[in-house]
């Protein structure tokens, strides 16, 4: 069955990265695009951008231009979302999900002096 | 980009009864493929959102058929035939035909 399992709950201080991981199974990786969907403590959802994991091709919100990164290691089926100069309003659960109705299970993402 | 509006915000249902959920977006969903891009999510408590419906009206697998979406064009609408107590949650819709795809508030669903 197609999973998307993410790395674990990160605590970053304000100015720094993180770098969240999505790996994918049940699926043939390259065939579907990626998206990152987060959601803040209490909040709605709010889409970031997409990837293409065969071409590397990505398309990014215009709110986190410049700021995230989404990247793939197609060997290991995994897409990766960075992002950078963090606030204390990034602060928020952050979702791979691909096209088809899947969701990761989610990272916490804590930004924190 | 794509504004979409819910409402009602929340709903308090008796088990066994409908409910509805109506979301408008400010720009057509219909693309030139001839499918409408208008998702359902449903975010049960402590989980990650789970998608019920895609292009308006198909459920996705394992989806009960109590749950069923119309509508077309800038209007749409989530249906529950009779509510169960594994219902409760926060209902999404979401358009993904415009960059960025954007989400409606929320519904906030409970138990009466």
């Amino acid at each position: 069955q197609v999973q998307l399992v993410q790395s674990g709950a990160e605590v970053k201080k304000p100015g720094a990265s993180v770098k969240v991981s999505c790996k994918a199974s049940g699926y043939t990786f390259i065939s579907y695009d990626i998206n990152w969907v987060r959601q803040a403590t209490g909040q709605g959802l709010e889409w970031m951008g997409w990837m293409n994991p065969n071409s590397g091709n990505t398309g990014y919100a215009q709110k986190f231009q410049g700021r995230v990164t989404m990247t793939r290691n197609t060997s290991i089926s995994t897409a990766y979302m960075e992002l950078s100069s963090l606030r204390s309003e990034d602060t928020a659960v952050y979702y791979c999900v691909r096209v088809g109705g899947y969701w990761g299970q989610g990272t916490l993402v804590t930004v924190s002096s | 980009d794509v504004v979409m509006t819910q409402t009602p915000l929340s709903l308090s249902v008796t088990p066994g009864q409908p409910a509805s959920i109506s979301c408008k977006s400010s720009q057509s969903l219909l693309h030139s493929d001839g499918k409408t891009y208008l998702y359902w999510c449903l975010q049960k408590p402590g989980q990650p959102p789970q998608f019920l419906i895609y292009e308006v009206s198909n459920r996705f697998s394992g989806v009960p058929d109590r749950f069923s979406g119309s509508g077309s064009g800038t209007d749409f609408t989530l249906k529950i035939s009779r509510v169960e107590a594994e219902d409760v949650g926060v209902y999404y819709c979401m358009q993904s035909i415009h960059l960025p795809w954007t989400f409606g508030q929320g519904t906030k669903v409970e138990i009466k």
